[in-house]
């Protein structure tokens, strides 16, 4: 199966600070690579993804930059809120399945 | 539009007793997944439905069966509940390779 590493695991950032969550992965020829974030006691919600072999995308304060050849791609939130405190998980499709990074617990201090 | 719906969404079992977990989805998607999360290690894969009429193990199918009953209910059984499938519950839906939409999960405990 596919290897999927998240780093790092916890991140506490003050209120307007900037966040970077990075996701490594082994084998997958996806073009397509999802965020999701997790609120307490809720199912996961995506909050954006990329369709591309490389490059870049942005929706508001987040965006999300991948590097196929290196085989990492990453979360990027600027300006962060109380409100993105979450957990974000990474996935990476293989197949029909997909493969979740082990989650990244962000803490955004007011 | 309630999208992907779980039920129950708590349960206790005590060892040994069975229980089936429900997820329907109201989007026309043809695939759908059970995953279980457990503190620290994401999102684990039980088994999956690329269409209606199959399904296919994941990376943690043991002590699991699944029955996809129509294109939108897929049904997760437990049956014969260990302390070991502790966890919360997630059912998805999704086109194939594409957006997953979480249920709200099931919250099982067993002792």
């Amino acid at each position: 199966g596919e290897n999927v590493e998240q780093h790092p695991s916890t991140l506490s950032v003050q209120e307007g600070d900037s966040a970077v969550i990075k996701c490594t992965y082994s084998d997958s020829a996806s073009n397509y690579f999802p965020w999701y974030k997790q609120e307490l006691g809720k199912g996961p919600q995506l909050i954006i993804d990329i369709r591309s072999n490389v490059g870049e995308k942005k929706d508001q304060r987040i965006a999300v930059t991948l590097n196929k050849t290196a085989k990492h791609f990453s979360l990027h939130i600027t300006e962060t809120q109380p409100e993105d405190s979450a957990v974000y998980f990474c996935a990476v499709p293989n197949f029909n399945k997909f493969y979740f990074g082990s989650g990244t617990k962000l803490n955004v201090k007011p | 539009n309630a999208g992907v719906t779980q039920t129950p969404k708590f349960q206790v079992l005590k060892t040994g007793q069975s229980m089936t977990l429900q997820c329907a989805q109201d989007m026309n998607h043809n695939s759908m997944y059970w995953y279980r999360q457990d503190p620290g290690m994401g999102l684990r894969l039980i088994y999956y439905s690329a269409s209606e009429g199959t399904t296919d193990k994941g990376e943690v199918p043991n002590g699991y069966n699944v029955s996809r009953l129509n294109k939108r209910e897929f049904s997760l059984r437990l049956e014969s509940a260990a302390p070991s499938q502790t966890s919360v519950y997630f059912c998805a839906s999704s086109e194939v390779a594409d957006t997953q939409y979480f249920g709200p999960g099931t919250r099982l405990t067993v002792l």
